[in-house]
C-alpha cells in the first residue's frame, strides 16, 4: 500500500537560512511523488514533481527536492528562505498510471522570521 | 488566462439543508476532482470525473453528490447526509488522472 508521511507539522526559520521540509513514501510501485504549496486561504499550487528522469528536482521560486529510493524520502529544500515562503506544504504520492489515487501527506506549516 | 473558478468562496448554511458548490475549468482537462482540507488533516478526497457523464467516489463520499454533464463544469453538491459539513472545499483537474493538479481557490462551507 502506498503511503505519505510528512515528518514535521510545523518548521520555523529565519529569513535567508535554508529550509528542509521532509517527507518520506511507502510504495510498491515506481511512484511520482509531488511538492504542493498552499498559501492561507487559496488552493494549492505545484512546487516540482519527480517522475523517474533526476532525481534532483528543480522547481519554482528556488525550490528542490531530491529523490532518494534507497531512504524513500523526497525532502524540500531551499537556499535561502524567503518571506514570501511562509504557507503550507503538501508532499503527495500518485501510485502510478490508473492504480488508485493521490495521497496527500497531511502538511507542513512553514513560517519565516524576520 | 487558463484555471479553475470555484464560487462563492464563502458560504454559509442552516443545518438540515443542501447546498451546490460551484467548479468550473477552461483548462480542457478530461479530469475533475473534489477535496474536502480540515486543519492538520490534509486534503481527502470526495469524488472524481474522468469523462463526461461518468464519476467514482472517493475516500468521503458519503453525504455528497456530484455531476459530470460537460467537460468544464463539476459540481459538488453537499446534502443534509454529511454529519460534519464545515470545511474548506478544493476542486482541481488534471489532463488525466494522477497527473499534477490545477487547483481553484476553493469555497469555505460554515454550517451551523
Amino acid at each position: 500500500a502506498q503511503s505519505v508521511t510528512q515528518l514535521d507539522s510545523h518548521v520555523s526559520v529565519s529569513e535567508g537560512t535554508p529550509v528542509l521540509l521532509r517527507c518520506n513514501y511507502s510504495s510498491s510501485y515506481s511512484p511520482s511523488l509531488f511538492w504542493y504549496v498552499q498559501h492561507p486561504n487559496k488552493g494549492l499550487q505545484l512546487l516540482l514533481k519527480y517522475t523517474s528522469a533526476a532525481t534532483l528536482v528543480k522547481g519554482i521560486n528556488g525550490f528542490e527536492a531530491e529523490f532518494k529510493k534507497s531512504e524513500t524520502s523526497f525532502h524540500l529544500t531551499k537556499p535561502s528562505a524567503h518571506m514570501s515562503d511562509a504557507a503550507e506544504y503538501f508532499c503527495v504520492v500518485s501510485p502510478g498510471g490508473s492504480q488508485g489515487n493521490l495521497i496527500f501527506g497531511k502538511g507542513t506549516k512553514l513560517s519565516v522570521k524576520p | 488566462d487558463g484555471g479553475i473558478t470555484q464560487s462563492p468562496k464563502y458560504l454559509f448554511r442552516k443545518e438540515g439543508q443542501n447546498v451546490t458548490l460551484s467548479c468550473e475549468q477552461n483548462l480542457n482537462h478530461d479530469a475533475m476532482y473534489w477535496y474536502r482540507q480540515d486543519p492538520g488533516q490534509g486534503l481527502r478526497l470526495i469524488y472524481y470525473s474522468q469523462i463526461v457523464n461518468d464519476f467514482q467516489k472517493g475516500d468521503i463520499a458519503e453525504g455528497y453528490s456530484v455531476s459530470r454533464e460537460k467537460k468544464e463544469s463539476f459540481p459538488l453538491t453537499v446534502t443534509s447526509a454529511q454529519k460534519n459539513p464545515t470545511a474548506f472545499y478544493l476542486c482541481a483537474s488534471s489532463l488525466a488522472k494522477n497527473s499534477p493538479l490545477h487547483f481553484g481557490n476553493g469555497t469555505r462551507l460554515t454550517v451551523t
